[in-house]
């Protein structure tokens, strides 16, 4: 079965350090790859998508993420965060090539920034 | 913009009890998903719906039910509350993929908290 891992449960970094929140999946087949954040009390919301194409994605907010097949990864990244980047984020893959429309969600990675 | 509201951010309900959680979605959705989210285990799909009358079982059925009688309404149903059941709730919606394998992206509602006492 399909499954991804976050394995950064917990991030603290002060305001203007660099991030990364690493997220890796078991598939081995074309696989459709999410990032999604939860700011405090607020809904789900996408940060950016991977579907084909350019392996580097841009999403909202400065972030952006990197599709690697040959590591089955994943990883988020901005380049100077934020104290408003305080939330907590998800990585998720499609569950398979014939069944994309449900979602894997890995554990959660919950980031906070301290000015 | 996509709208997903559920029908209460904060519930409390005695263990046995029936308990509904209601969804609604504004965008003509045909997909429609119920979560439980909980602290170090993420999001894990309880059920799933491709069209009204329609639903798949999810990671975690045991103990809920759903009812699609309309496309825009999702209703997640536990029979008899227990305490193992006291999480955050979110529904979400999307457009079915159908033969396509690009997948559209899930909206989500601000969730319910619900307490089992």
């Amino acid at each position: 079965a399909q499954s991804v891992s976050q394995h950064n449960h917990h991030v603290i970094l002060s305001e203007a350090a660099s991030l990364e929140l690493g997220c890796n999946y078991s598939y081995g087949g074309t696989v459709n790859l999410f990032w999604y954040v939860q700011y405090p009390g607020q809904h789900l919301q996408l940060l950016l998508k991977y579907f084909s194409g350019d392996p580097l994605v841009k999403g909202i907010k400065g972030f952006e993420a990197e599709f690697i097949k040959s590591k089955f990864s994943f990883n988020l990244r901005k380049p100077s965060v934020q104290w408003s980047d305080t939330a907590e984020y998800f990585c998720a893959v499609t569950a398979g090539t014939w069944n994309t429309d449900k979602l894997i969600f890995g554990t959660g990675t919950r980031l906070q920034v301290f000015p | 913009d996509v709208k997903v509201t559920q029908s209460s951010r904060y519930l409390v309900k005695r263990t046995g009890e029936k308990v509904f959680l209601e969804c609604v979605q504004d965008m003509d959705h045909e997909n429609m998903f119920w979560y439980r989210q909980d602290p170090g285990l993420g999001l894990r799909l309880i059920y799933f719906s491709y069209d009204v009358k329609m639903k798949e079982k999810g990671d975690i059925p045991e103990g809920y039910s759903v009812s699609r009688e309309k496309k825009e309404r999702f209703s997640l149903i536990l029979e008899s509350a227990s305490t193992n059941q006291t999480s955050m709730y979110l529904c979400a919606s999307s457009f079915g993929t159908g033969n396509l394998e690009v997948p559209y992206e899930q909206y989500f509602g601000p969730g319910t908290r619900l307490t089992v006492t």
